[in-house]
């Protein structure tokens, strides 16, 4: 069975500060993605970074990057720069090949300027 | 546009009183999911679909069906619904490939109330 933990229920972040946002998975699959996705206040679910299983290096999409230690099981999403903008709710979730998806439950995020 | 609709966006509704909530995806990706998102909780998969007439129960299917007739539409079912129902309902899709590489797109979401 899978499992998400994000630990951090809220973080406080300063505005143009880097953040780390926590995520352990459990799984006994070998090959499977890692995700993280934004959820701002008005609902919507955005993609923000992929991670898979075999990947040798950390994932990057920009500001975001993700701190993969497959022997940890952990996905941390790291953000750098903070913006205003990036005051939201933060999902990281897991999928196998055979479609099974977990979502952990979010860690609420709050820049302040 | 590539993107995932659904209806209704929002409901209200009764006890015992069948509804289905459509979901249709533009993008001709393979993979379907529906979830459902709790206040203080991630988002709990209920059904989901590798491929058409292909479905397979998530972590929370109980009271809940669905069917893949077609590529584009996943629609939800509540055959006699109940107040624990009551939830905000995501539909999503995605390619599929080794790794689950690629991201699911999501849908705008359904809250559903029911009475």
């Amino acid at each position: 069975a899978q499992k998400i933990t994000q630990t951090q229920p809220g973080m406080f972040v300063q505005e143009k500060e880097a953040v780390t946002l926590d995520c352990t998975y459990d799984t006994s699959d070998p090959s499977y993605g890692l995700f993280w996705y934004k959820q701002p206040s008005s609902g919507e679910m955005i993609f923000l970074i992929y991670q898979g299983s075999y990947d040798q290096q950390n994932a990057t999409e920009g500001r975001y990057s993700l701190n993969f230690q497959k022997a940890r099981k952990s996905a941390n999403l790291v953000i750098s720069a903070s913006q205003l903008g990036d005051s939201a709710m933060y999902f990281c979730a897991m999928r196998d090949d055979a479609g099974k998806s977990t979502f952990g439950d979010g860690t609420t995020l709050t820049v302040k300027p | 546009e590539a993107q995932v609709t659904q209806n209704p966006r929002y409901l209200i509704t009764v006890t015992g009183k069948k509804l289905t909530v459509t979901c249709s995806q533009n993008m001709n990706h393979e993979y379907m999911s529906w979830y459902r998102q709790d206040p203080g909780l991630g988002l709990r998969q209920i059904y989901y679909s590798m491929n058409v007439e292909v479905t397979d129960k998530g972590d929370v299917p109980e009271g809940y069906k669905v069917s893949r007739k077609e590529k584009r539409n996943f629609p939800l079912i509540l055959e006699s619904p109940s107040p624990n129902q009551t939830s905000l309902y995501f539909c999503a899709s995605s390619r599929l490939a080794a790794q689950s590489s690629y991201e699911q797109y999501f849908g705008p979401g359904t809250r559903l109330t029911v009475t």
